[in-house]
Parts: structure tokens; sequence; C-alpha cells
């Protein structure tokens, strides 16, 4: 199994500018979720999905989309790049959502806005 | 609703204890902790799922008090790997459906 994937894993992108962080999972999970880590401030949960069709808003959700049309993908897309995305995003997925399940993670994406 | 961890940063010798703590506005009905490496993703250590229950990996060893909302981390005797950033997690309700968050992250260096 390659557990938990991420790309890219680097991204520069200018202001306005749009993109989509690609996550995916063989695990046959049915929770997905989309973390950014900024110094100081711990994982913050962006968007989460409890299986394919269901996506709902975590903490931090402002301009970021989410979709989940199958149950090994979950693509985070940035609209129009602020500098205040600047960040490391980290995907994980569990098998349920329920409290006895381990996240695992995917080993992030850094994102750079100028 | 982001747990909130204490201390912020600590630093240690080889061989010297330390405590992390990890404190909730909400209700907590599992904890668990996990461990981040410098430039890795964070790696799960352990789960706490009864109030006063202990679970021990190794030389590190967590408590759970659902009253306090409460949950404590002890690293007896560290080593240099035990270097990285800490995190416990939990999960809350939101209108019937679970999420997963986490809190805000303690740093441990650990010099030789």
């Amino acid at each position: 199994n390659a557990g938990v994937t991420q790309t890219p894993k680097f991204q520069v992108l200018k202001t306005g500018q749009s993109m989509t962080l690609q996550c995916a999972q063989d695990m046959n999970h049915e929770y997905m979720s989309w973390y950014r880590q900024d110094p100081g401030m711990g994982l913050r949960l962006i968007h989460y999905s409890v299986g394919a069709g269901i996506t709902d808003q975590g903490e931090v959700p402002n301009g970021y989309n989410v979709s989940r049309s199958t149950t090994e993908d979950f693509p985070l897309r940035l609209l129009s790049a602020a500098p205040s995305q600047t960040s490391v995003y980290f995907c994980a997925s569990s098998y349920d959502s329920s409290p006895a399940e381990t996240q695992y993670f995917g080993p992030g994406t850094r994102l750079l806005v100028l | 609703q982001q747990p909130v961890q204490s201390p912020q940063a600590v630093i240690l010798r080889e061989g010297e204890d330390a405590v992390i703590n990890c404190s909730s506005s909400k209700a907590l009905y599992s904890v668990h902790w996990y461990r981040q490496k410098h430039g890795e993703a964070p790696v799960f250590l352990m789960i706490l799922l009864k109030g006063g229950e202990q679970k021990g990996h190794e030389k590190i060893s967590a408590s759970f008090n659902e009253k306090k909302q409460q949950s404590s981390l002890y690293l007896t005797a560290s080593q240099l790997s035990y270097s990285g950033t800490y995190f416990c997690g939990t999960e809350i309700t939101t209108s019937g459906t679970y999420k997963y968050i986490f809190g805000t992250g303690t740093r441990l260096k650990v010099l030789a």
C-alpha cells in the first residue's frame, strides 16, 4: 500500500492564481481531511469528509473548496490564492470517523504564495 | 475549539523527564497523541479512550482525565530520538458528525 499520497510536494503561486492540491489514499478509508500547519498554530482543520459525496467545513475553511467524488481522492482547491494561505498542507485519512481510529498523514505540500 | 497544549516548548538533556499537557474546552471522548519530526508528517503514538485510563508505549505513557477535559503525555528518561513536536488530537461532534482536530503543539528538544 502507498498509504496517503499528496502532490505536489512544493508549489509557488502568485496572488490570485488558483490551484488544486491532490490527496489520494489506497486504504479504503472513509474519513479524509485537510489541515494547514503554521508556526505556533498547530494543525488546523480546513475541510473534512466522512465518505464519498459528503464534505463539511472545519475550523478554517475560507478560501478553500473540496469535493469527494470517490473514496480514494480528496482534492483541495484554492480559488484565488492569497499570501495568508502560505503554509504546509497535510491530508489525513482514517478508517472511519469513530473516536478509536488513527489518523494517517500524507507527506505534506509546502505552498508559498507571493 | 482547538485544544491548548502546554508548555509550548521544552528543552531537555538526555535522561530527563518531561510532561506535556493538553486541555480542551469541549468534552473529550478520546485523546490521541502524535509526534512530528522536523519536515515530516505527524506519526501516531497512542490513543486513550476511557477516562483515567493510561496507555504506554516504551518509555512514553499518557493519562486521560475526562472530568477535567485534560490529557498528559509523560516522557521518561528522554532520548535524542524523542525530539520533535507533539500534538494531542481529539474528536468533536458538530451536528451529529465527528470531526478530528489537533492541539496547538509542543516542541520538544532533547540535547546530548
